[in-house]
Formats: structure tokens, C-alpha cells, sequence
């Protein structure tokens, strides 16, 4: 069976600083996907990245980014330079085929101005 | 862009009440999923659909039935609203393949089952 675990329930931070959001899944696949949704006060589940498992390069888009580590079975996020906006509960979530994903509890993100 | 659809918002029930969830996509998605999230959780697997006439259960069916008619609905009922149904219902839609698709989910429905 699949097992997500994020580390921490809860980070603060004050604006500008920089966050990393741990993610260590479980997985006896070969195959399988990871991803990160961001949930904003407002409830709805924003996509953010999709990695496959035999692609470990490791990605970054603008103030994110993102290390796989397929040997510690980990899948890190890290947002530089935080922002208020960035307040959110961010899932890391895994998947073996068609959409039938596990989801970590959430770290729940506080940015302070 | 209209995307994935679900209805109601909110909605407060008695125990033993029962109702339905509903969610449409206009993405001609084949691929069709309900999730419920608790407080503090993560999202659970309850039921899923590969396509019109095919369901299956996730982690966590017991207490609901789905049913899938057609490419763009994917409605769920609660027959005996239980208190431990009180959470967020999110219905979610991907194309066949997670290799190069994400999942688009809805807005979500809070359910009280008081």
C-alpha cells in the first residue's frame, strides 16, 4: 500500500524568508507519480507540479522548487523569497495509475508580512 | 472554462438524511473520482470511475454509492447521513493517463451531518 507522510503539520515564516515543506512516500511500484497541490483559504485544490518516477531532475519555476530523491523516497518543495499569497495547507500526494492518488495530511503554511 | 462542476457548496443534513452529491465535467474526461477530506487530513479515496457505466471503490466507500451514466456526471449519495460523514467532498477528472495528466478538481462541498 501506498504511504505519504509530510513532516511538518505546521510551518511559520515571516515574509521573504525561505520554506522547505518535506514529503516521504511509500511505494512498492516501479512506476508511480508524484505531485503538490496548494489549498488556499478559499478551499479549492491548486495543482503545482507532477513528476513521473524515473525522472528525477529536479525542477523549479519561479519562486518554487522541487528535489526528488528517488533514494530517500522523498519529494521536497521549497518556496524562496515567501510571500503572503503563499499562505496555503500544500499537499504532496502519490499515485500508481489513473488518478488513484494518496495524499500526505498537509503541512499548513503561515506567512507573516 | 467551466471545468469541474459540484453542487451544492454547503449543505447541512440530519442523521439519517440522505442526499446527493453532484459533480460534472465538461472536459470529456473518462476518468472521474470523489474524495473526501477531514479536518486536518489529507484527501481519501472513496469512489472512482474509469468511464461511463464502470465504478469502483476507493480506501473509504462504506456509506455511499455512486453512479456513472455518462462521460460528464458523477454523482455520490449518502443514503443514512451519518456524523462521521461530516466533511469536504471533492469530486476530481483526469484524462486516462497520469503520466502526463494531473488531476482537475472542483471547488469542493462541505457536508455537516449534525
Amino acid at each position: 500500500a501506498q504511504k505519504v507522510t509530510q513532516a511538518q503539520t505546521e510551518i511559520s515564516v515571516v515574509e521573504k524568508e525561505d520554506v522547505t515543506l518535506d514529503c516521504v512516500y511509500e511505494t512498492r511500484d516501479t512506476t508511480y507519480y508524484l505531485f503538490w497541490y496548494k489549498q488556499p483559504p478559499s478551499g479549492e485544490l491548486v495543482f503545482l507540479i507532477r513528476r513521473n518516477s524515473f525522472d528525477e531532475q529536479n525542477e523549479i519555476s519561479g519562486r518554487y522548487s522541487w528535489n526528488f530523491q528517488k533514494s530517500t523516497s522523498s519529494f521536497n518543495f521549497t518556496i524562496t523569497a515567501s510571500q503572503v499569497v503563499d499562505s496555503a495547507v500544500y499537499f504532496c500526494a502519490q499515485g500508481t495509475s489513473y488518478g488513484k492518488l494518496t495524499f500526505g495530511q498537509g503541512t499548513i503554511l503561515t506567512v507573516h508580512p | 472554462n467551466a471545468g469541474v462542476t459540484q453542487t451544492p457548496k454547503f449543505r447541512i443534513l440530519k442523521i439519517g438524511q440522505s442526499m446527493t452529491l453532484q459533480c460534472t465535467q465538461d472536459m470529456n474526461h473518462n476518468y472521474m473520482y470523489w474524495y473526501r477530506q477531514d479536518p486536518g487530513m489529507g484527501l481519501k479515496l472513496i469512489y472512482y470511475s474509469v468511464g461511463a457505466g464502470i465504478t469502483d471503490k476507493g480506501e473509504v466507500p462504506n456509506g455511499y454509492n455512486v453512479s456513472r451514466s455518462t462521460t460528464e456526471d458523477f454523482p455520490l449519495r449518502l443514503e443514512l447521513a451519518a456524523p462521521s460523514q461530516t466533511s469536504v467532498y471533492f469530486c476530481a477528472s483526469s484524462t486516462r493517463d497520469l503520466s502526463n495528466e494531473k488531476l482537475f478538481f472542483g471547488s469542493g462541498t462541505q457536508l455537516s451531518v449534525l
